[in-house]
């Protein structure tokens, strides 16, 4: 069974403090790995997707990386608009449903 | 561009009672999908359809079906809604493997 984990559930950093949001996933076969901004009240906005280990994209001050096992959500000196719930998501390769299957995200909070 | 557009954003239902949820999506995508999210649980894929006049079972499809009736729109029916069915509900579709594009959901309460 396609499995995709995050951790932690919630993080509160300072402005400026910078960290990292973990997805791990065990999937037979990875199509591609997705990262999503999720605001209270709103549907989830597309980020990021990566197709193969090694692969990093960046976007302001968020940035992707994917390894075999695992993808991190980097973000550097984050900003209070940072704050939102961040969703991974991975694609699989053949049989079975189309569609994603998503984490549980993980609630980040941003303080002044 | 709307994206993708839901409609109602809120609902109350009593149990039994039956709704449709629709939604239609105006970037040209091929594939539509229907996804609940409930606290604790994350995303979870009702329905989808890969192409117009085709659709398939995802994880949690009991208690529900769906229409695409045209390329444009996908609705999700409740024939008879329960208590269980309380949840936020998100419609979403995409072309190939670029990301999915989320409409802003509805959140349906069954009494």
């Amino acid at each position: 069974e396609d499995q995709v984990t995050q951790s932690p559930e919630a993080l509160r950093l300072q402005e400026g403090e910078s960290s990292s949001l973990n997805c791990s996933y065990t999937v037979s076969g990875l199509r591609g790995l997705f990262w999503y901004r999720q605001d209270p009240g709103k549907g989830p906005e597309f980020l990021f997707t990566l197709y193969s280990a090694g692969e990093e994209k960046e976007k302001e001050r968020l940035k992707a990386t994917l390894t075999k096992k695992e993808s991190f959500l980097h973000i550097t000196a984050p900003k209070p608009e940072d704050s939102a719930t961040y969703l991974c998501a991975v694609q699989v390769s053949g049989g079975g449903a189309d569609g994603l299957t998503f984490g549980k995200g993980t609630h980040l909070i941003i303080q002044p | 561009n709307a994206g993708v557009t839901q409609t109602p954003k809120f609902q109350v239902l009593k149990t039994g009672q039956s709704m449709t949820l629709q939604c239609a999506q105006d970037m040209n995508h091929n594939s539509m999908y229907w996804y609940r999210q409930d606290p604790g649980m994350g995303l979870r894929l009702i329905y989808y359809s890969a192409s117009e006049g085709t659709t398939d079972k995802g994880e949690v499809p009991n208690g529900y079906n769906v229409s695409r009736l045209n390329k444009r729109e996908f609705s999700l029916r409740l024939e008879s809604a329960a208590p269980s069915q309380t949840s936020v509900y998100f419609c979403a579709s995409s072309a190939s493997d670029y990301g999915y594009t989320f409409g802003s959901g509805t959140r349906l309460t069954v009494v």
